[in-house]
């Protein structure tokens, strides 16, 4: 069936860029999506990519889409401490509403 | 203010009881999701619903319950049947089955003892 991966835990200095990836499976998934999930709380839409598009920005966000290698990617712009978080990758199941999601990277922020 | 409840954040059940968990919203949403997370893990879906008095199962269904009879909410019934019950339950909603966000609750913490 229809995966997601991304690895566990990605620790960056603040100010510097963070680079989350991410590799799904299925070909015909149309909308690709970056979440955010902080502490005890629920899931955030952070930024989403038509599978049509390579890449999106939104200020401080850069999403980039690989096709060919079925690679996603999010960049954060000089990281700051209220980015800590857990960050899932997710991907709608190809026609159906289903949404398929990572198993989340913890990005902690170190001074 | 528009958005999904849940209630309550944190909840505690002996082992052999079913608990209902609660998920509103008033955001006049058609979908309504149920998820479960464990941790390390990603969110697993257990029950969806397109639309009132329609629901259909996720991917973990089993040992758990929905029911759907008003649009605004969508409760889950965790069973004694559930095996694995303690975890972070998550209730989501999107404009109708194909749109591109949806929107979760604040989550329920429910530890079995």
């Amino acid at each position: 069936g229809e995966d997601v991966e991304q690895s566990l835990f990605l620790s960056v200095r603040e100010g510097d860029s963070s680079v989350i990836n991410c590799t799904y499976t299925d070909s015909s998934s149309t909308y690709l999506y970056w979440y955010k999930q902080e502490p005890g709380a629920g899931l955030q839409l952070l930024t989403y990519i038509f599978s049509n598009m390579d890449m999106k920005q939104d200020q401080r966000l850069t999403v980039l889409l690989n096709k060919k290698d079925k690679h996603l990617s999010l960049r954060i712009a000089d990281t700051q401490t209220g980015d800590s978080a857990i960050y899932f990758c997710a991907e709608i199941e190809g026609s159906a509403s289903k949404i398929i999601f990572g198993s989340g990277t913890r990005l902690s922020i170190r001074p | 203010d528009g958005g999904i409840t849940q209630s309550p954040k944190y909840l505690f059940r002996k082992e052999g009881q079913n608990v209902t968990l609660s998920c509103e919203q008033n955001l006049n949403h058609d979908a309504m999701y149920w998820y479960r997370q464990d941790p390390g893990q990603g969110l697993r879906l257990i029950y969806y619903s397109q639309i009132v008095n329609d629901f259909q199962k996720g991917d973990i269904a089993e040992g758990y319950s929905v029911s759907r009879e008003k649009k605004e909410s969508f409760p889950l019934t965790v069973t004694s049947a559930q095996k694995n019950p303690t975890a972070f339950y998550l209730c989501a909603s999107s404009r109708q089955d194909t749109e591109i966000e949806q929107f979760f609750g604040p989550g329920t913490r429910l530890t079995v003892l």
